[in-house]
């Protein structure tokens, strides 16, 4: 199985910083990866997938970038409404998918 | 509106069965690759099951021989029966759409349904 590890597990950040999430493959999976937002108490939401495909209504501060085994999601200019936790998922072994154990990002 | 509501969720003991509802509004089940996720209390996302619009199912390791997903196309409604709960089993459970050329992410999710295994 493949397996996601994600860095750093929590990070804390300013308002308007530019913030950089990890995920790793355990092994390549080309571009299979989406990136998923989930706020304190609400469901998780699609960020990007295809690696760098932002979704419909993601705001542009949001990027995803990456290929094989490692990938990352950038936040630039970090909004209060960003907090949550971010969780990245392969798509390249289905009918199996893997989530990464996520993300926590706070306000300083 | 565009839609998943999940319900069945609740307190069961260890060994039981229960059966977790999800009814779609805007989105046909049986045309897409449907698939159920969940979540421990504190802990990350598990896929845990598909089924395919062609009516393949797959499950993960964890549930496998357990769990079972179907679906109803005349109540437009996925399920997902959990047989011989254990107590890892607890977690809120989200059904959800898959999405993509080939069904690769989630692009829709239910409210979830907590589901809680304890003597």
């Amino acid at each position: 199985d493949i397996q996601m590890t994600q860095s750093p597990s929590s990070l804390s950040a300013s308002v308007g910083d530019r913030v950089t999430i990890s995920c790793r493959a355990s092994q390549g999976i080309n571009n299979y990866l989406a990136w998923y937002q989930q706020k304190p108490g609400k469901v998780p939401k699609l960020l990007i997938y295809a690696a760098s495909t932002l979704q419909s209504g993601v705001p542009s501060r949001f990027s995803g970038s990456g290929s094989g085994a490692d990938f990352t999601l950038t936040i630039s200019n970090l909004q209060p409404e960003d907090v949550a936790t971010y969780y990245c998922q392969n798509y390249n072994s289905a009918p199996t998918w893997t989530f990464g154990q996520g993300t926590k990002v706070e306000i300083k | 509106e565009v839609q998943l509501v999940e319900s069945g969720g609740g307190l069961i003991q260890p060994g039981g069965s229960l059966r977790l509802s999800c009814v779609a509004s805007g989105v046909t089940v049986s045309s897409n690759y449907m698939s159920w996720v969940r979540q421990a209390p504190g802990k990350g996302l598990e896929w845990v099951s598909v089924i395919y619009s062609g009516g393949s199912t797959y499950n993960a390791d964890s549930v496998k021989g357990r769990f079972s997903i179907s679906r109803d196309t005349s109540k437009n409604t996925l399920y997902l029966q959990m047989n011989r709960l254990r107590v890892e089993d607890t977690a809120v459970y989200y059904c959800a759409r898959n999405y993509g050329d080939y069904e690769e992410w989630f692009d829709l999710w239910g409210q979830g349904t907590l589901v809680t295994v304890s003597s």
